[in-house]
């Protein structure tokens, strides 16, 4: 049984880049969550995609954009990238498009220079 | 304003002490969620725990045991005669409903060092 994967599994850009990044949920999940984790901080809840609808977003700028294909798999796009936006996010894959039972991937590590 | 609130930065005890996690969350909302999970050195969070705001039963699980008092919004967790592979980062989280929409907030998170 395939958890959630990410890629890539790390990347480093350059501020005012543009960057995408991965996310296949777990067999059977329709919902994808993306978090924020700057180093030492909990997780900051993005936006989450279901039915391949924007359902919820956090607190974030619309430079942070993304999308949910047919099959369940998502992409995060941050444009503009600036040096905050280095961090650690985390994928997570529910279903039902609820945070109940929420299985979360390793991450992408970004560092912008 | 909803908030989860880790007061502990970091504990250090030896194998076999018992430790607790303490999470003091706050909240205007009656139906809300809280969740514990673990986060190892590889980055990956772990599901450990959820309990709803209407279901204030405490719960032991092997070693883990979770203690939820609405009266002093603490949601705290126990660790029994804790063990080297319990050494990581452990966040309480709430979920809370805003606007229509439920929002997912974290705590900053305790960093567990089990010593052998």
């Amino acid at each position: 049984d395939a958890g959630v994967t990410q890629s890539p599994t790390h990347l480093i850009k350059t501020r005012g880049q543009q960057v995408t990044l991965r996310c296949s949920p777990k067999s059977g999940h329709d919902t994808v969550s993306w978090y924020q984790q700057a180093l030492g901080q909990g997780p900051q809840f993005i936006f989450q995609y279901y039915e391949e609808e924007e359902r919820q977003r956090g607190n974030f700028p619309d430079r942070f954009s993304g999308h949910q294909f047919p099959n369940y798999s998502s992409e995060l796009n941050v444009n503009a990238l600036l040096l905050g936006d280095s961090a650690l996010y985390l994928c997570a894959s529910s279903l039902g498009g609820d945070f109940y039972e929420q299985y979360f991937g390793p991450g992408t590590r970004l560092t912008v220079t | 304003a909803q908030k989860v609130t880790q007061a502990q930065t970091e504990i250090s005890v030896v194998e076999k002490e018992d430790v607790t996690l303490d999470c003091v969350y706050e909240t205007r909302d009656t139906t809300y969620y809280l969740f514990w999970y673990k986060q190892p050195p590889s980055g990956e969070l772990v599901f450990l725990i959820r309990r709803n705001s209407f279901d204030e039963q405490n719960e032991i699980s092997g070693r883990y045991s979770w203690n939820f008092q609405k009266s002093t919004s603490s949601f705290n967790f126990t660790i029994t005669a804790s063990q080297v592979v319990d050494s990581a980062v452990y966040f309480c989280a709430l979920i809370y409903l805003s606007g229509g929409s439920y929002i997912p907030t974290f705590g900053r998170g305790t960093s567990l060092i089990v010593h052998p």
